[in-house]
């Protein structure tokens, strides 16, 4: 069953750019995370966020969660060629289990 | 090691054929996750382990699915009378305890090919 979705499917900016993209899920959560995929293999963590924050910084990322709009966020600023990967949220479907949501592929122009 | 070890990086293999994946988790791990991607899509649970417990085999798609953890550790994923729909990368993860709030590990993934 599908939790999470991200939006948009894709995003392209140019390379100094803020790049924002959207977790929606369906359920009450604990936490949800944010990972990486650079092409097409193993994921990257990149950062957690838990049902009493809002908002968490690491770095160039910015994430937010608004649990009253089942939504969360991802703002990547002053982006790099080095982005240029898929962005993926997972949340929990029951106890234990994480799902991950189809993803948003990000390029980054230089 | 010091990560999520898969293997084979890729197996083409004819449809009919039967495969086994392999994942060898971080030491210590005891949770253990197999996800499937296709191609430009996202990632779909498959099956989850966590210690000692029965897993969770609730996203198998069919019973050609079977996938067993011995000793806690290595994790082998077999496709029985392959199709050529299984074809799409199978991911394996762990962590450290199980908790959705806890990371996953990634491997690199084992990119099958049916033919």
């Amino acid at each position: 069953s599908q939790q999470g979705e991200e939006d948009p499917q894709a995003l392209s900016i140019q390379e100094g750019e803020n790049a924002t993209m959207n977790c929606s899920y369906k359920t009450s959560i604990n936490n949800l995370q944010w990972y990486r995929q650079n092409s097409g293999r193993g994921l990257v963590h990149l950062i957690l966020i838990r049902s009493n924050e809002r908002e968490k910084h690491s770095g160039r990322l910015r994430v937010t969660l608004d649990t009253s709009k089942k939504s969360s966020s991802l703002l990547i600023t002053a982006s790099r060629a080095a982005d240029t990967a898929s962005y993926f949220c997972a949340t929990e479907a029951g106890a234990q289990k994480l799902v991950f949501g189809q993803g948003t592929r990000l390029t980054i122009n230089p | 090691g010091a990560g999520v070890s898969q293997s084979p990086s890729n197996k083409v293999t004819e449809k009919g054929k039967d495969v086994e994946l392999r994942c060898d988790p971080i030491s210590g791990h005891t949770a253990l996750y197999w996800y499937r991607q296709s191609l430009g899509q996202g990632l779909e649970f498959l099956i989850y382990f966590q210690g000692n417990s029965a897993p969770d085999k609730s996203g198998l798609p069919s019973d050609r699915f079977s996938a067993e953890r011995t000793g806690g550790s290595v994790s082998t994923l077999t496709i029985q009378r392959t199709q050529q729909e299984d074809s799409a990368v199978y991911l394996c993860a762990s962590s450290k305890g199980g908790s959705t709030n806890e990371k996953l590990f990634f491997g690199s993934g084992t990119q099958l090919s049916v033919l």
